[in-house]
């Protein structure tokens, strides 16, 4: 079946810095990728998506691109916040119309930074 | 703005006690899902509706029960609750199938229930 693998975290970091949070998949066809980040206390909110293999989804700084070649769809960010400090799933929503709307979750990596 | 709306945000259950988790969305979605939060396992489909009086069971459905009776509302129903049941539980609606969307779902803020 359908799977998504995000890097391990904790992910800690200091105001400024260079932000890689790695996800890969497994998928039949031509999933569309996302993804999500939860802030403390909140439900989850898109980040970004991407659709078709080399699209590159991009929102707030944060940008991703869809890679069918090697099957990831990391997240990066030149210049991380404090404000970004939050969980971020990687997401895939496999094709087909019986797949519609169900997505898979990667397991959440947690990125917290320091002024 | 509402959105979808979940309720209660906190919940304690003694083992054994059945309660239902409230979602709505005024978003005229068809689509409707419940998922649970667990540490390290990321979230996971209980079950879903593609539409009114349409549902089906997604990865963990033991222990749950849902209905569809309306287009806003996917309520989820725990008949006897367990502590394997402490979790978080978010609701989601997407647009509307078939119109060539990408299968975005929006979220409810949560649900935090505890099985003592």
């Amino acid at each position: 079946g359908d799977s998504v693998t995000q890097m391990e975290g904790p992910v800690t970091l200091s105001e400024e810095a260079f932000l890689t949070i790695n996800c890969t998949y497994t998928a039949t066809g031509y999933p569309s990728l996302f993804w999500y980040v939860q802030y403390p206390g909140e439900g989850l909110q898109l980040l970004l998506k991407a659709t078709k293999a080399d699209d590159k989804g991009s929102n707030k700084g944060f940008e991703a691109t869809y890679r069918k070649e090697t099957t990831s769809f990391h997240l990066e960010k030149g210049s991380v916040q404090v404000s970004d400090s939050a969980v971020y799933f990687c997401a895939l929503s496999a094709s087909g119309g019986t797949s519609y709307g169900k997505l898979t979750f990667g397991q959440g990596t947690i990125l917290t930074v320091h002024p | 703005n509402a959105g979808v709306t979940q309720t209660p945000k906190f919940q304690v259950l003694k083992t054994g006690q059945s309660m239902t988790l409230q979602c709505a969305q005024d978003m005229n979605h068809e689509y409707m899902s419940w998922y649970r939060q667990d540490p390290g396992m990321g979230l996971r489909l209980i079950h879903y509706s593609v539409g009114a009086g349409i549902t089906d069971q997604g990865e963990v459905p033991n222990g749950y029960n849902v209905s569809r009776s309306t287009t806003e509302d996917f309520p989820l129903r725990l008949l006897s609750a367990a502590p394997s049941q402490t979790s978080v539980y978010f609701c989601a609606s997407s647009e509307t199938p078939g119109t060539g969307l990408t299968g975005e779902l929006f979220f409810g803020e949560g649900s935090r229930l505890t099985v003592l």
